[in-house]
Parts: structure tokens; sequence; C-alpha cells
């Protein structure tokens, strides 16, 4: 059973300041991970695609990394608008898909 | 453009079935060579796959949920159902429904608003 564990569950960060996100897999999943961000009452929103590729119209400060079990969602210049929740998404067993359990994104 | 509307009763007895509906428009479910699927959130947790299908017909489901799960397509209406059997206090949550990148059930680009269902005697 593929576990996905993204850390930490809240981060506080400033304005203008680079918020980093972890998610990590429990078995390697190459480079088969999304990130979606998600804003209260609204649906998750794809950001990122294949560890790396930004989805359509997603702001070039949203950047992620990674491959095999570690993964970096980097957020560099936060604006208020970042301020939400964030969830990892691997899809290495596809259809077969698993989430992580999300990190908070709020104002310091 | 395309627009997923869910809808289903709102409240649930425990035991009975949860039957939800997702109304597609802009795009026609039989003829495209996407998977749709559906994908619930409990309040305050994190997102769950629970399963999709495929224009083909053929359908996936989250192991935990299998035995209670079914995906199905209308494809007069393109409308996508979901039924969950014998329900419980657990399957309170709000349910998405949600079309991948073509091709793959990898990454879900479009989703619906989500209809909230709770379950409760």
């Amino acid at each position: 059973e593929m576990v996905m564990t993204q850390s930490p569950a809240t981060l506080s960060e400033s304005p203008g300041e680079r918020a980093t996100l972890s998610c990590r897999a429990s078995q390697s999943i190459n480079t088969n991970l999304a990130w979606y961000q998600q804003k209260p009452g609204q649906a998750p929103r794809l950001l990122i695609y294949g560890a790396s590729t930004r989805a359509t119209d997603i702001p070039a400060r949203f950047s992620g990394s990674g491959s095999g079990t570690e993964f970096t969602l980097t957020i560099s210049g936060l604006q208020s608008e970042d301020f939400a929740f964030y969830y990892c998404q691997e899809y290495n067993n596809w259809p077969f898909i698993t989430f992580g359990q999300g990190t908070r994104l709020e104002i310091k | 453009q395309l627009h997923l509307q869910e809808s289903g009763p709102g409240l649930v007895k425990p035991s009975e079935t949860l039957s939800l509906t997702c109304n597609v428009s802009g795009a026609s479910i039989s003829s495209s060579f996407h998977y749709w699927g559906w994908i619930r959130q409990a309040p305050g947790k994190g997102l769950e796959w629970i399963g999709c299908i495929y224009s083909t017909g053929s359908t996936y489901y989250n192991p935990s949920l299998k035995s209670r799960v079914t995906i199905s397509v209308d494809t007069s209406g393109d409308r996508l159902s979901l039924s969950l059997h014998s329900a419980i206090a657990a399957d309170t949550a709000l349910y998405y429904c949600a079309r991948s990148v073509y091709g793959s059930w990898r990454y879900l680009v479009h989703w619906g608003q989500g209809t909230m269902v709770s379950v409760s005697s």
C-alpha cells in the first residue's frame, strides 16, 4: 500500500517569503507526482504534474522538484492568495492514486 | 468549456445506499478519451480517491472501498454516477467528481464544486 506523507502539517510564512512544502512516498514513484492547491470552499486546483511541470496558467512562483520518494513544492514570493491547503498525489500505478494528507500554509 | 456539477440527497441513513450524480457539460463522456471519477473529503480531512471509469466502461476502485462502490456512466445524458452501498458515518464527506488529463487517470485537471453528504440517522 502506497502512503504519501506531507510535512509539515501546518507551515507559517510571511507574504513575500518562500515556502517549502515536502511530500514523501513510501516507495519510489519516479516523478509520478502532482500537487494541488485547495482554498476554503473550493475544489482542488492542479498546480504541478510530473513532479516539476506547471499546469496551465499556474504562476512561475510555484515550482516542484524531486524524484523517487522525496518531493518538494516551493512557492517563491508568497502572495496573499497562496495561503491555502496543498496536497500531493502520486500516480505511479495509475489508475490507482493516493493523496497525501495535506499541508496548511498560513500567514505568519 | 467543461463544467462538472455534482448533486445528491445531502443526508443518507446508515446502511442505506449513497447515490450521487455528476452532470457533465462542455464535453461528451462517451466520446472522450478521458477518465472520469470521484474523490471525497471528510470534514477537516484530506482527499481520498474513490474510483474512476473510462469511456469504454472499464472501472477501477480504491481497494478500501471496492466492495461497496459502483461507478457508472449514463452516456445519453452525459452523467457520471456513484453508488456507495451500506453507508456508514465515516462516509460523511464532500464528494467531488473530476476528469483526468487526456488518456489516463494520472492527475486531475477538472473538478466539480462538490456535494456534501452526511450519513446519519
